[in-house]
């Protein structure tokens, strides 16, 4: 069974700094997503990343993928208030059709 | 163009009763998955559909059951409901498989089991 582990599951950003939210799998996928959840929302698309490197940029976030070391990290530079939310990394199984979410990170920005 | 669409947003239901939970898809999607979200076991599949064909399962028990329809549109059913069914539902559609799009969530049903 596919195990997504994501980490740190809380992290305190200050406002301006970056910080790097770690999403480790344990079997072979080449197809790995971001998302984003609000506080009583739904999840929100960040990015699709669908090959070893790839690498995505939307704004203060950087995403990329590396199948190899099954690792993907998101990045996050000079972060503001509004990137307050939780963070899912899921990872899509090489044989079936399901997503395999990590347990979340909660990022909070501070002043 | 309209995003995936679930109704109801909220739900309270007693134990024992029985809940149905619907998931409009953006159109022209075909693939519907199911996911549970509770805050001790996070994000789990529950069931993805295509086609009106069940194609994949997660470990959930036989209480829980969906199905689409030709539109596309899919509903899931939890029987005999526990406390421990006390979740957010969300639904997601993607355009075909799911190895060639990506997913979008509608916003969810959260359901309370009292």
């Amino acid at each position: 069974e596919l195990k997504v582990e994501q980490n740190p599951l809380f992290l305190s950003m200050q406002e301006g700094k970056n910080y790097t939210i770690y999403c480790n799998y344990s079997t072979t996928s080449d197809r790995l997503y971001w998302y984003r959840q609000d506080p009583g929302k739904s999840l929100e698309s960040l990015f699709v990343l669908l090959s070893n490197g790839a690498v995505k940029q939307e704004g203060r976030l950087m995403a990329s993928l590396d199948t190899k070391a099954r690792l993907s990290t998101l990045h996050i530079t000079a972060a503001v208030h509004d990137l307050s939310a939780t963070y899912f990394c899921a990872v899509e199984s090489s044989n079936d059709y399901k997503l395999s979410f990590g347990a979340g990170t909660t990022v909070t920005v501070r002043a | 163009k309209a995003g995936v669409t679930q109704t109801p947003r909220y739900l309270i239901k007693t134990r024992g009763q029985q809940v149905t939970l619907s998931c409009s898809p953006i159109s022209g999607h075909r693939s519907v998955s199911w996911y549970q979200q509770t805050p001790g076991q996070g994000l789990q599949f529950l069931f993805e559909y295509f086609s009106e064909t069940q194609r994949n399962k997660g470990n959930f028990p036989g209480r829980f059951s969906g199905r689409q329809f030709s539109n596309s549109r899919s509903e899931m059913n939890v029987s005999t409901l526990e406390l421990g069914d006390s979740a957010l539902y969300l639904c997601a559609s993607s355009w075909e498989e799911m190895r060639n799009t990506e997913a979008f969530f509608g916003q969810g049903t959260r359901l309370t089991v009292v």
